[in-house]
């Protein structure tokens, strides 16, 4: 069964710090790898990786797949306190169906 | 954002009432889902549409139905509303299959179920 944990579940940081989102996966045939941003209301799409797309980069924000070692990092470097939210990784396998991880609550201390 | 409107924007409701939930997208995209968020779960999908009168079941289909009788509107339906069915309702779309491009999602609605 296709799978995806992130970790850590939270993180408090102080503006300016640069932080590392881990989400690791179990799939039986992969297809893509997403990250998404979410505030108060909807999940916002950052990134997708592919096979043929597996570094992406927007700004302060950028991502990496490891389709060797199963996982996907997200970084934010010289975080502020608008990056404060819940990053979502989500998984699109062999089913059409994307599987979402629980997500990793960021909070970004002025 | 992606033109998706969900409503209504938040709803009480008393358990064994029918409820229905209502998305509207303005993209012309084939694809919609329906997913629950809960606090431990993050989010899971109920049901998808991949055309016109085309659904299939997701994770968590359990108590919910949906038709799609317009490209721009996914209703999902709530048979008979259970205090487990207390959720976050998101509604998402894409232009093609989960996967191969990016879902955009609505603004969401609270249902709660007493």
């Amino acid at each position: 069964e296709d799978k995806v944990v992130q970790s850590p579940l939270s993180l408090v940081v102080h503006e300016g710090d640069t932080v590392t989102l881990n989400c690791s996966y179990e799939v039986t045939n992969f297809r893509s790898l997403l990250w998404y941003k979410q505030e108060k209301k909807a999940p916002t799409f950052l990134f997708m990786l592919t096979s043929s797309g597996i570094e992406k980069k927007s700004g302060r924000l950028s991502s990496i797949l490891d389709k060797k070692e199963l996982f996907s990092i997200l970084n934010i470097t010289a975080t502020q306190t608008g990056d404060s939210a819940i990053y979502l990784c989500a998984l699109g396998g062999a089913t059409n169906k994307l599987i979402f991880g629980t997500g990793t609550l960021l909070a970004v201390q002025p | 954002d992606a033109g998706i409107t969900q409503s209504p924007r938040h709803k009480v409701t008393e358990t064994g009432t029918p409820v229905t939930l209502r998305c509207h997208q303005t993209e012309n995209h084939r694809y919609m889902y329906w997913y629950r968020q809960d606090p431990g779960h993050g989010l899971r999908l109920i049901h998808y549409s991949y055309g016109v009168k085309d659904t299939d079941k997701g994770e968590v289909s359990d108590g919910y139905s949906v038709s799609r009788s317009k490209t721009e509107d996914f209703l999902l339906t709530l048979e008979s509303a259970t205090s487990s069915q207390t959720s976050v309702y998101f509604c998402a779309i894409s232009e093609r299959g989960q996967g191969t491009t990016p879902l955009h999602f609505g603004n969401g609605t609270r249902l709660t179920v007493t």
